[in-house]
């Protein structure tokens, strides 16, 4: 049982490149999300999943998209990538059940844009 | 939306006490968490808290709740340099049910030796 999986762990591009960052979850979970964590802002929602074939807006969505085609598999992308997308990005789920349920992270995909 | 805040650091001496605050503005929430964030890692859930629980003890985590004040608080007791960390508190969304939840900015505590 491996949790959440993120890949790659790191990464560096060149503005206006674009990647793709994975995450995986073997834990049956509904909902997943993507968050960028940068230094004095804690962590920031960019966008959310609450099952498979749906997506919604975080905080701070402009400059990503995702999909959730499987319900095990959450991808976040950056179309076009920029200096300001240079952070450390996590994913995480949690299951659907009474009450907001904790939510499980993985290791994190440090991204530098140059 | 909702708020959170924490202070950013916090820094104790090996075997000391520490206290990390955490406030927020609304919750009608089911639990509060504490995640526990080491370098180069991804958050643990450290502990929660029911909402209708004023202080819950796990070891020598003990978690305190006033709802009044809509305060929230860790304490780590016999701090050890293991405990050096980032620790975020995080408060559920009442006004979803997408399982989002609002994350402190987190406070970075230092144990010295």
């Amino acid at each position: 049982n491996a949790g959440v999986t993120q890949t790659p762990k790191f990464r560096v591009l060149k503005t206006g490149q674009s990647m793709t960052l994975l995450c995986a979850q073997d834990m049956n979970h509904e909902y997943m999300y993507w968050y960028r964590q940068d230094p004095g802002m804690g962590l920031r929602l960019i966008h959310y999943s609450v099952g498979e074939g749906t997506t919604a807006k975080g905080e701070v969505p402009d400059g990503y998209n995702v999909s959730r085609l499987k319900k095990q598999n959450f991808l976040l992308g950056l179309e076009s990538a920029a200096p300001s997308q240079t952070s450390v990005y996590f994913c995480a789920s949690s299951y659907l059940g009474q009450g907001n349920q904790p939510q499980h992270f993985g290791d994190g995909t440090r991204l530098s844009i140059l | 939306g909702e708020d959170v805040e924490q202070s950013l650091f916090l820094s104790v001496r090996e075997g000391d006490s520490s206290v990390i605050n955490c406030t927020y503005t609304d919750s009608s929430s089911t639990y509060l968490y504490w995640y526990k964030q080491e370098p180069g890692a991804g958050l643990q859930l450290l502990t929660y808290i029911f909402s209708n629980m004023d202080m819950k003890q796990d070891q020598r985590l003990t978690v305190l709740l006033n709802k009044k004040d809509k305060h929230l608080s860790l304490r780590i007791a016999d701090t050890q340099t293991g405990d050096s960390a980032i620790y975020f508190c995080a408060v559920p969304s009442s006004n979803t049910n997408a399982g989002k939840s609002t994350f402190g900015d987190g406070t970075t505590l230092t144990v010295k030796p």
